[in-house]
């Protein structure tokens, strides 16, 4: 199984930062990487898919990256909709697996 | 417009089995692949399995092996994902979710709760 090691796993910002969070697999895979935002009660939603391809709708100040085993998640400039819990997800290989997810607390 | 609608909250005894369907509107379910995601309560996703547009063959991950069972019926447009011999550690909200590009499209979520 691929292991996805997530880090920060809590993160504390302000409006207006620029937070990067970051997710590194147990072995080299494509670039079959999601990054999803979840808030309290709601299901996950989809922001990022293959590493670094933005899901229709979502906004631009979110952005991913990929360098060998190390992906990451970017906003470029926090909004206070976006604090929520993140999660990397691989889709390479079954099982899929997560991370362990990163909240974003406000500061 | 794509949803997925499951059913509704569930409370069950350890050791009884429980059911949730997904019905998907909006798009032809036969073309997707589905997928089950569970969260236990506080904790990370944890992915369950995936049932093929296909013929609606399935693979389930290990931990599941023996207690899910993951169905489809075309005529309805529903997914169905059936975990038996229930125990407390198996309360959790149960997602079934659409494979595009990862998860595109989610179901609102169904708690299970295991309690004697």
């Amino acid at each position: 199984d691929i292991q996805m090691t997530q880090s920060p796993s809590t993160l504390s910002a302000s409006v207006g930062d620029r937070v990067t969070i970051t997710c590194r697999a147990s072995q080299t895979f494509s670039s079959w990487l999601a990054w999803y935002q979840q808030k309290p009660g709601k299901a996950p939603k989809l922001l990022i898919y293959k590493a670094s391809s933005l899901e229709s709708g979502v906004p631009s100040r979110f952005s991913g990256s990929a360098s060998g085993t190390e992906f990451t998640l970017t906003i470029s400039s926090l909004q206070p909709d976006d604090f929520a819990t993140y999660y990397c997800q691989q889709y390479d290989s079954y099982p899929w697996t997560f991370g362990q997810g990163t909240k974003v607390e406000i500061k | 417009q794509v949803q997925l609608v499951q059913s509704g909250a569930e409370v069950k005894k350890p050791g009884a089995s429980v059911k949730i369907s997904c019905k998907a509107s909006g798009y032809t379910v036969t073309s997707y692949y589905m997928h089950w995601v569970r969260q236990a309560p506080g904790q990370g996703l944890e992915w369950m399995g995936i049932i093929y547009s296909s013929g609606g063959s399935t693979n389930y991950a290990q931990k599941f092996q023996g207690r899910v069972t993951m169905t489809r019926d075309t005529s309805t447009s529903t997914v169905y994902m059936e975990l038996s011999s229930l125990r407390s550690e198996d309360t959790a909200v149960y997602y079934c979710a659409r494979q595009y590009n990862g998860m595109d499209v989610w179901g609102q979520g169904t708690t299970v709760t295991v309690s004697s």
